[in-house]
């Protein structure tokens, strides 16, 4: 149980187009979501919380219009780089809580490489 | 705010031999506390869970870690290491009063285990 996919596992795009990343937990219901993004050979770095049906809420030094959060159901929330330029090249990894005194599940990432 | 701290980086171990990988914590409140483990150019997996009752908490693969409340640390640890315990372990911590639930990762330590 408490298994997080997402989708794209791997995805190259070219500087200035738009990218989306999906993260969905597959047998447990999410209210909250959550984005990290990692460089190589370091921790995970928070990007936002995502709440289903409200605005994500951003840590700071997060752009919001680049990288846009969407959770519109209790099972899926999606990432979206837009105009990516070749710095947002990471790997961006979604994870889900079923409930406060749970651990978060982790999603298997998503390579972003912006050419 | 809350913090963790893995003070060394990487940790080398013989196989069969012990395998403790350090971790100290601070937060304003009572702590939840948690063990992820990462494989190469994938998500975190969950390891084990601190949240209340019994200091000594077991957890998959023969991992366990103890609480101490007094030395604020939670180091996990394994009796006989395997080689394919090779790889990537966070340390994690949320502040049990605080609003919202947001984790704070260490910065991680690189284990290697070497036959």
């Amino acid at each position: 149980g408490a298994v997080v996919s997402q989708h794209p596992s791997w995805v190259i795009c070219k500087s200035g187009t738009s990218v989306k990343i999906e993260c969905r937990s597959l047998d447990f219901q999410a209210t909250t979501m959550f984005w990290y993004r990692q460089f190589p050979k370091q921790s995970l770095m928070l990007m936002a919380t995502s709440n289903e049906g409200s605005k994500a809420t951003y840590e700071q030094g997060v752009e919001k219009d680049k990288f846009l959060i969407n959770h519109a159901s209790l099972t899926l929330s999606t990432l979206t780089v837009t105009s990516a330029h070749p710095e947002d090249s990471s790997f961006y990894i979604c994870s889900a809580e079923p409930g406060r005194e749970y651990e978060q599940y982790f999603g298997p990432g998503t390579r972003l490489t912006v050419t | 705010a809350q913090s963790v701290a893995q003070p060394e980086d990487q940790v080398n171990v013989a196989e069969g031999n012990p395998l403790t990988v350090k971790c100290t914590y601070s937060v304003s409140g009572n702590p939840y506390l948690f063990w992820y483990v990462q494989y190469p150019n994938r998500g975190l997996q969950f390891l084990l869970k601190y949240i209340t009752g019994d200091n000594l908490v077991k957890g998959s693969y023969g991992f366990e870690a103890e609480f101490n409340k007094s030395q604020t640390s939670f180091h996990l640890k394994k009796p006989s290491a395997l080689v394919s315990d090779s790889a990537l372990y966070f340390c994690a911590v949320r502040d049990r009063g605080a609003a919202g639930n947001k984790l704070t990762f260490g910065g991680g330590t690189r284990v290697l285990v070497k036959p």
